[in-house]
């Protein structure tokens, strides 16, 4: 069984352009997260989709960060403009429902902000 | 969800148990202990989690002291690939999202 996916692996961009990120979920998962660590700094949690929808999007930092996930499989998530303390490591993770167990985290993708 | 606290960093010899403290005063009845490692470069692993009682794995074994208040995930052999961050995260079960903290670095030396 495939584990979590992301893409890319690494991105290095220029201030004020725009990146997406993708997370392919373990298949059957319906619960999705991000997460990222920026430099020094300690994992901290972004949003969760259940399915589609998005179940809490607490930790994203501000409007320029928009997280997809259309028809409930793959997710995105999109900066726009990228500034330079976007840049870290941004982890996936998925889930099955109705448990709360284990968190399945995909190698992450290391965003560097020029 | 209750705030963890974790020694920065430990040394432990190769082929010896590593044990990591974890204090958790403030946890309460219905919250979770669960312990997750990040190896360098590569994500967050999960390794074990309990609510009382003390469990076992093929990874590792959690032992949680009667009060709650703290635990020790126990490696009962470690190897070098073992050296890792080592994080202790406590929460509600309908809490879905990890608090991690900083962890405490584990290095396994031969």
């Amino acid at each position: 069984e495939a584990g979590v996916t992301q893409f890319p692996s690494h991105s290095v961009i220029e201030k004020g352009q725009t990146v997406t990120l993708r997370c392919d979920p373990i298949s059957g998962h319906d619960n999705l997260y991000w997460y990222r660590r920026v430099m020094g700094k300690e994992i901290k949690f972004l949003l969760h989709f259940v399915k589609e929808s998005k179940q809490d999007e607490s930790g994203m930092p501000n409007n320029r960060f928009l997280a997809e996930r259309t028809g409930g499989t793959y997710s995105t998530l999109k900066v726009q403009p990228a500034e330079l303390e976007d840049s870290g490591v941004y982890f996936c993770a998925s889930s099955q429902l109705w448990t709360n167990n284990e968190q399945f985290f995909g190698p992450g993708t290391r965003l560097t902000v020029l | 969800d209750a705030k963890t606290t974790q020694p920065t960093s430990m040394d432990c010899a190769e082929g010896r148990a590593a044990n990591l403290p974890c204090n958790h005063s403030t946890i309460s009845g219905n919250e979770y202990v669960y312990w997750y490692r990040q190896i360098h470069s590569q994500g967050p692993q999960y390794i074990i989690h309990g609510l009382k009682n003390n469990e076992t794995n093929e990874m590792a074994s959690l032992i949680i002291t009667e009060d709650r208040k703290s635990s020790t995930l126990i490696l009962p052999h470690a190897t070098l690939r073992d050296t890792a961050v080592y994080y202790c995260i406590v929460r509600f079960l309908g809490n879905n999202d990890m608090r991690f903290g900083a962890g405490t670095r584990l290095t396994v030396k031969p």
